[in-house]
């Protein structure tokens, strides 16, 4: 069973960069037909995906953020990266990495809150 | 593109049965059978119930079924139990490699 978990700083200021981290166990990064997502649940609301990135490296993103999002992957070191630029205080939310073999999302990480204050 | 609509709540007794919907567009949910839902408990992250519109993921309960008419996806939850209490959201494909997620449904038993 594939294993995710988030990591990165937990508070980031507005207009700079937020980065984070997904490390995986129990699969590789690199095996065909997989996807790795981003995705965000904003406080005590809905999901919104950020985009994903085939084992290829080919990155998808959600039309809304595309413009600010870059999704990454390090085969050798079985993680996938986040960044958005240009944070504001709508950015807070909390942060989740999720495994697709399909277009479904099969496991999650537990999350990771990133809030952007001054 | 838009968020799926679902209703935000839904409740039932002990034994009941409770109905989600999730409705998109033809260009979502009535285009593709990628539908999923997923459970979130509170401050939990969200676990796969139901892909591919129908199909159940090894290990969840087949108290939990999906359906599609048109537009509007369904997810149907018999024998409701106390742990079944949690938020609900749908998701769709949405063609050209984007993904949307449902507004979530709160379910509650009574």
């Amino acid at each position: 069973q594939v294993r995710l978990k988030e990591s990165g700083p937990g508070l980031v200021t507005p207009s700079q960069t937020l980065s984070l981290t997904c490390t995986v166990a129990g699969g590789s990064t690199s095996s065909g037909g997989y996807y790795w997502s981003w995705i965000r649940q904003h406080p005590g609301t809905g999901l919104e995906w950020i985009g994903y990135i085939y084992y290829s490296g080919t990155t998808y993103y959600n039309p809304s953020l595309k413009s600010r999002v870059t999704i990454s992957l390090d085969t050798s070191k079985k993680q996938i990266s986040l960044k958005l630029i240009s944070v504001t205080v709508a950015d807070t939310a909390v942060y989740y990495c999720a495994f697709s073999p399909g277009y479904n999302f099969d496991y999650w990480g537990q999350g990771t809150l990133v809030t952007v204050s001054s | 593109q838009s968020a799926l609509t679902q209703p935000p709540s839904a409740s039932g007794s002990p034994g009941q049965s409770v109905t989600i919907s999730c409705t998109g567009t033809s260009s979502d949910v009535g285009g593709y059978k990628y539908v999923s839902w997923y459970q979130q408990h509170p401050g939990k992250a969200p676990k796969l119930m139901i892909y591919e519109v129908t199909r159940r993921p090894s290990g969840v309960p087949d108290r939990f079924s999906g359906s599609k008419s048109g537009n509007t996806a369904s997810l149907t939850v018999s024998g409701l139990q106390a742990e079944d209490e949690a938020d609900y959201y749908c998701g769709s494909y949405a063609g050209s490699n984007n993904f949307v997620f449902g507004t979530g449904t709160k379910v509650t038993v009574l």
